[in-house]
């Protein structure tokens, strides 16, 4: 069974840079399966971020591409997001999940982590 | 920018029927955007029900369906259960790899 791990700090301070990291287990990250980050605020609806596959392409919200970095570590079956100039406006849940590549259905999802941006 | 629009709030009677849709604003869903469909009860992780437009998830109860109706994805379900009682999110493909959310529909079921 695919299992997803949300991993980083619950606190960020504005104008610093948001960092996550998602372990997986259960699954080889390097088979044919893209790696997403989709994130929720508080009492609204989901958003894509963006998704990567293990040979480093990636795909980016094109709301959120001057800000988004996402890599993936295939020695450590995880991959990470990175999201630069954090506002109160990021304040989310973040979830990581793996995203089939031929019907692009984000099949298995992280339990989700808070992060918090506060000045 | 390419907005997706559900229903905010849908209510449907214990045993009932509802539809839930997904619009583009773009223009027509087809297929090719493999529609997916998500719900999420509070404080969890989205589940995953429908993908490519009708195809169920594994474990998903055939009360649950998914089609495109006229211009737009739609989400069916038939025998509205208390715990059906949740939100209810759709996903369009837009190619280049790019995936976007709709804003998804609060189902109560009273």
């Amino acid at each position: 069974q695919v299992q997803l791990q949300e991993s980083g700090p619950g606190l960020v301070k504005s104008s610093e840079t948001l960092s996550l990291t998602c372990a997986v287990f259960g699954y080889s990250i390097t088979s044919g399966y893209y790696w997403a980050w989709i994130r929720q605020p508080p009492g609204k609806g989901l958003e894509w971020l963006g998704s990567i596959y293990h040979t480093g392409n990636t795909f980016y919200n094109p709301s959120l591409t001057s800000r988004v970095t996402m890599s993936v570590d295939t020695s450590k079956y995880e991959f990470s997001l990175s999201l630069t100039s954090a506002t109160a406006a990021d304040t989310a849940v973040y979830y990581c999940a793996r995203q089939r590549s031929g019907n692009h259905l984000f099949d298995f999802w992280g339990q989700g982590t808070l992060v918090t941006v506060s000045s | 920018q390419t907005v997706v629009t559900q229903e905010p709030s849908l209510s449907v009677s214990p045993g009932g029927t509802v539809t839930l849709t997904c619009d583009l604003s773009s223009g027509s869903v087809s297929i090719s955007h493999y529609p997916s469909w998500y719900q999420q009860a509070p404080g969890q992780a989205p589940r995953t029900l429908i993908y490519s437009t009708n195809s169920r998830s594994s474990g998903v109860p055939d009360r649950f369906s998914g089609s495109i109706l006229g211009n737009k994805a739609a989400l069916t379900i038939t025998g509205a259960q208390a715990d059906d009682e949740c939100d209810y999110y759709c996903v369009l493909y837009l190619g280049r790899g790019i995936s976007v959310f709709g804003g998804g529909t609060k189902l109560t079921v009273l």
